[in-house]
């Protein structure tokens, strides 16, 4: 059974601040990883993907994967309100469907 | 830029009814999913769909469950007799191999009374 573990929150990051989020997963054989942002009532959107091990940076938003840990997160540098949203953790392999996180529920306050 | 598209955005049904909710995937997509979540609880995989037919379906894909893709553009979801239970919302989602990033539709909530 895949899993995928997050810290439910809320995490509460002041405006201008750093939020940094993480997750583990328990599927050694996963091998796409993916950061998504859900607002109340609406669907996932895509943040960034992460493939290998180490730092991908795209903006504001860096992704880290250590496999070897099954781990990974995400760093939101100088965090906006309209960054205030749940944010999802999923695995994959190309035919399987995403395994996701519960989500943490980021609150960044002005 | 092209998206994914559902309908209907809300559904309600009694207890018992069939239900159809439809997609659109994005148009040079191969691959496409239905996912439900129920009111605050985690995003579920429910069935994966490829070259017209099914790749993988979790636990919760029981025989309630069917999927179509009847044209080439649109791809549905059928519940025979829905269950109080499956009131949710339901993502349809699609993507471009090699690629696997997931692109999500708005989704349908399904109200069952």
């Amino acid at each position: 059974q895949k899993e995928v573990e997050q810290n439910s929150g809320p995490l509460s990051v002041p405006e201008g601040a750093i939020a940094s989020l993480n997750c583990t997963y328990s599927d050694r054989g996963s091998q796409s990883f993916f950061w998504y942002r859900q607002y109340s009532g609406k669907s996932p959107e895509l943040i960034m993907s992460i493939y290998s091990n180490g730092d991908k940076e795209d903006g504001r938003f860096t992704a880290q994967l250590n496999k070897a840990s099954q781990y990974v997160s995400l760093l939101i540098r100088d965090s906006q309100p309209s960054d205030s949203a749940t944010h999802l953790c999923a695995v994959n392999s190309l035919a399987d469907g995403l395994t996701f996180g519960k989500g943490t529920h980021l609150i960044i306050q002005p | 830029e092209p998206e994914v598209t559902q309908t209907p955005s809300h559904q309600v049904t009694q207890m018992g009814q069939e239900v159809i909710l439809r997609c659109v995937p994005i148009s040079n997509h191969l691959y496409f999913y239905w996912y439900r979540q129920i009111l605050g609880q985690k995003v579920e995989f429910l069935v994966s769909f490829y070259n017209n037919e099914i790749s993988e379906k979790s636990e919760i894909f029981d025989d309630q469950f069917s999927v179509e893709r009847p044209d080439g553009s649109n791809f549905t979801l059928k519940i025979r007799s829905t269950k109080l239970e499956d009131s949710a919302m339901y993502f349809c989602a699609s993507t471009l191999p090699p690629a696997d990033t997931q692109y999500f539709g708005p989704g349908t909530r399904l109200t069952v009374l």
